[in-house]
């Protein structure tokens, strides 16, 4: 089956700093998506990028499906923004199983 | 609106009992799916659904049977627990492939098997 690995595992920032997080995969998707899990659980979709750019106040992500990659970018971090962030992917095997990465675990300092 | 409806939240299990996940959801969605997530670690397939009366394997999906006999509906059982089914389950839906719908997923339930 398809292989998403995300990097990094961990990330500490300071409040106010830039970070990019990376989702490579193994094979073609249908698409790709971000989640983040806040500290109690909840996990929440950020955005849906099989492909291209898309942007959301500080948050934005752009997708190369051509070289099997996604990046998300988080700009000005705030200590909100803590928790784990999913790459999630859909492959396309017949029956559309959606598969998670391991996730990065980000902890904004105050 | 309530979306993706799980019970129960919590739970506390003996080795070899029984139990059903249950997952509701009330947008008319295709496809569910159930997953697990392990402490430090991103969520794993169970099983998934991709319409009434069909279930599929996913990449974990021994130790657990599921059923979906309403759309609506999408149930995950445990026949026989085992400690190593100590987890958070997670049940998602979306509406399906290639719509550019996002996948939208319960609060969790918490198993603990002792």
């Amino acid at each position: 089956g398809i292989q998403v690995e995300q990097s990094p595992p961990d990330l500490i920032l300071q409040e106010g700093a830039n970070s990019t997080l990376r989702c490579n995969f193994s094979d073609s998707v249908n698409n790709l998506q971000w989640f983040h899990q806040n500290p109690w659980g909840q996990l929440i979709n950020l955005f849906y990028i099989p492909s291209g750019t898309k942007q959301n106040g500080r948050l934005s992500a752009t997708t190369v499906a051509t070289e099997r990659y996604s990046l998300l970018y988080i700009s000005s971090s705030q200590t909100t923004d803590s928790g784990v962030y999913f790459c999630a992917v859909e492959e396309d095997t017949g029956g559309f199983k959606t598969i998670f990465g391991a996730g990065t675990r980000l902890f904004v300092k105050a | 609106n309530a979306g993706v409806t799980q019970t129960p939240k919590f739970r506390v299990l003996k080795t070899g009992q029984s139990m059903t996940l249950l997952c509701a959801q009330d947008m008319n969605h295709e496809y569910m799916y159930w997953y697990r997530q392990d402490p430090g670690m991103g969520l794993r397939l169970i099983h998934y659904s991709v319409g009434e009366g069909t279930t599929a394997k996913g990449e974990v999906p021994d130790g657990y049977n599921v059923s979906r006999l309403k759309k609506q509906n999408f149930l995950l059982g445990l026949e026989s627990a085992a400690p190593s089914q100590t987890s958070v389950y997670f049940c998602a839906s979306t509406l399906g492939p290639y719509s550019g719908n996002t996948i939208y997923f319960g609060e969790g339930s918490w198993l603990t098997v002792v």
